[in-house]
């Protein structure tokens, strides 16, 4: 069965200070791995995604397929990272996301 | 580019009413699009794919005559939640991919919040 697990439910840590949401998944064939965000009062809105390779606002994310694992790592967060982020594999040949259950960053001045 | 508007933001009605949700791809075609309901507190859970010309396909679990999936244009998809209950109260959110470029990632509507009275 198709699985997402991000094992924390809530993160908080000062500015300035790393922060990292753990992300595994348990999924048949190759799946592409992304990581969506929600700020305050905002829509879900992709934050980067593993084919990319790039970093989005100082965010990056490793695909360790050995580990079937794509945490998500910001060296110095900023208060404006607090946000709700969520894990999403997607299978390659119809799209279909499936979402973790979410991790809510908050980062303290 | 790539903004999808759902549209009503939020509804309250009666129990027993049947109600329309529209999702919309304001700049680009989509042939396919998603349905999502989420809980309070709860993650994203994908209810259907809708697909334009034919029918959705919905996920284990999810009654297709409860909720009817039209999606009549390249960007235009409906959901109708019909004789809704409190039960069916939640948080309705649509996604949308860009048609003809691969690997494109989904672009998300602000969502409908349903209350049932």
């Amino acid at each position: 069965a198709q699985r997402v697990t991000q094992p924390e439910k809530l993160l908080s840590v000062f500015k300035g200070a790393p922060v990292e949401l753990k992300c595994n998944y348990s999924y048949s064939g190759s799946p592409e791995l992304f990581w969506y965000v929600q700020y305050s009062r905002q829509r879900l809105q992709l934050l980067l995604r593993h084919i990319s390779r790039e970093s989005i606002k100082g965010f990056t994310a490793d695909l360790n397929k050995g580990e079937t694992s794509f945490h998500l790592k910001k060296p110095f967060a900023q208060e404006e990272d607090s946000a709700m982020y969520y894990c999403a594999p997607s299978r390659s040949n119809d799209y279909k996301l499936s979402f973790g259950a979410g991790t809510t960053v908050t980062v303290r001045a | 580019g790539a903004v999808v508007s759902q549209h009503p933001s939020r509804v309250i009605c009666k129990s027993g009413t049947s109600v329309k949700i529209e999702c919309r791809s304001l700049d680009f075609q989509a042939t396919t699009m998603f349905w999502y309901r989420q809980f309070p507190k709860q993650s994203l859970m994908l209810m259907a794919t809708s697909n334009e010309g034919s029918k959705a396909t919905y996920e284990q679990g999810v009654e297709k005559d409860k909720f009817l999936i039209n999606h009549a244009s390249l960007t235009l998809s409906t959901l109708t939640v019909t004789s809704a209950h409190p039960e069916d109260s939640s948080f309705y959110i649509c996604s949308a991919r860009v048609d003809g470029m691969s690997n494109q990632p989904q672009h998300f509507g602000d969502g409908t919040r349903l209350s049932i009275l």
